[in-house]
């Protein structure tokens, strides 16, 4: 089955600044990559996802980009704001179903 | 985006009662529905496939005489925890693909049970 690695699992910024967040997959029959924010209590919000046939994908301070090659994908935040503290979560899915990585605690500075 | 409405939010039992816990997808058909555990600061795990009209799929490692689930119609699936003990205590959350939205995966806002 699918394995999605996740890291770091904890990620301090200051305000203002970018955060990454990177993540591996193991099963090449994956072809579809959402993120999620979950805040504590919360259902994951989705906030972007990008599919195996596109590269890169951008929606304001918020960007995905996806190497299919070598199976990896990334988050990139810029300029955070305190309101971006939560928890983040890559996924894959192989139209079946939907594997998550372990999450991303991400803490905003202010 | 699609809403998927999930029931109750919050649970609290005592040992060795059964819970139910209703998921229903309510702008939208959902063929699957997918039921998920998640124990604090931790990840989402996958305990079972749902699908309309026929048995759930579980994951390995999940009890399915303990963890009851129906997929009745397009728009509702239930997850019944059956004699319930202190250790099944979790964050549960359901969530279904929307086949309109570009098969794109839509939460429940999950149940908080707590087994006493």
């Amino acid at each position: 089955g699918e394995n999605v690695e996740q890291h770091p699992s904890t990620l301090s910024v200051q305000e203002g600044d970018s955060a990454v967040i990177k993540c591996t997959y193991s099963d090449s029959a994956s072809n579809y990559f959402p993120w999620y924010k979950q805040e504590l209590g919360k259902r994951p919000q989705l906030i972007i996802d990008i599919r195996s046939n596109v590269g890169e994908k951008k929606d304001q301070r918020i960007a995905v980009t996806l190497n299919k090659t070598a199976k990896h994908f990334s988050l990139h935040i810029t300029e955070t704001q305190p309101e971006d503290s939560a928890v983040y979560f890559c996924a894959a899915d192989d139209d079946y179903k939907l594997s998550f990585g372990a999450g991303t605690t991400v803490t905003v500075r202010a | 985006g699609a809403v998927v409405s999930q029931h109750p939010s919050r649970v609290i039992c005592k040992s060795g009662t059964s819970v139910k816990i209703e998921c229903r997808s309510l702008d939208f058909q959902a063929t699957t529905m997918f039921w998920y555990r998640q124990f604090p600061k931790q990840s989402l795990m996958l305990m079972a496939t749902s699908n309309e009209g026929s048995k759930a799929t579980y994951e390995q490692g999940v009890e399915k005489d303990k963890f009851l689930i129906n997929h009745a119609s397009l728009t509702l699936s239930t997850l019944t925890v059956t004699s319930a003990h202190p250790e099944d205590s979790s964050f549960y959350i359901c969530s279904a693909r929307d086949r309109g939205a570009g098969e794109k995966l839509f939460f429940g806002s999950g149940t908080q049970l707590s087994v006493l």
